[in-house]
């Protein structure tokens, strides 16, 4: 069975320090990973994908991927009081990546105004 | 672009009665994904839909558990009888076959209390 493993946190950062997010998964034939963000009482966003090793930015988010380690991680460099909210790992296995996700229980991360 | 639209957005109901869940997706998704979400949880997927096909219930309790994908486009997810332990929110999802990475859209979800 797929785990996707996450501390749950709370992850507590001062505004402007950079807050890291990790994720470990168990499956080695995973394609695809996902960092989603949720506010509490709303659904999940995506924030970022990765599907290769090596590290992706957009804007503050930096996505970072190991498959060797198994290891997912999300940097949010510049942090906001706005971005304080849960984030989900999430790991899809499938070829052409429409497989279901899983998904781990999330980092309540806090940014400190 | 409209987003993944799903309704009720709250529902009550007392253990043993029915309930159903009622999703649209984003227009031209031909995936459709059902997922329960316990508080302090990430979400569990139930049920995956391609088309009008469903290719992965197997999380999906079939004693209890039904759904439905007419046509391919709307989608109903069903509870016959709603027991406590099923007070959740349920997430619909949907992504275009051609995702490639399969980013999914999350609906607003229907938050479940059985009392």
């Amino acid at each position: 069975q797929k785990e996707v493993e996450q501390n749950s946190g709370p992850l507590s950062v001062p505004e402007g320090a950079i807050a890291s997010l990790n994720c470990t998964y168990s499956d080695r034939g995973s394609q695809s990973f996902f960092w989603y963000r949720q506010y509490s009482g709303k659904s999940p966003e995506l924030i970022m994908f990765i599907y290769s090793n090596g590290d992706k930015e957009d804007g503050r988010f930096t996505a970072q991927l190991n498959k060797a380690s198994q290891y997912v991680s999300l940097l949010i460099r510049d942090s906001q009081p706005s971005d304080s909210a849960t984030y989900l790992c999430a790991v899809n296995g499938g070829l052409g990546g429409a497989d279901g996700l899983t998904f781990g229980k999330g980092t309540h991360l806090i940014i400190q105004p | 672009e409209a987003g993944v639209v799903q309704s009720p957005r709250y529902k009550i109901i007392e253990k043993k009665q029915p309930v159903a869940f009622w999703c649209n997706p984003i227009s031209g998704h031909n995936t459709l994904y059902w997922y329960l979400q316990n508080l302090g949880q990430g979400p569990e997927l139930l049920i995956r839909y391609e088309n009008e096909e469903a290719v992965d219930d197997s999380q999906l309790p079939k004693d209890r558990f039904s759904a439905e994908r007419l046509k391919g486009v709307d989608s109903t997810l069903k509870i016959q009888p709603a027991e406590l332990g099923d007070s959740a929110v349920y997430l619909c999802a949907s992504s275009s076959e051609a995702g490639g990475v399969g980013e999914q859209f999350f609906g607003p979800g229907t938050r479940l209390t059985v009392l």
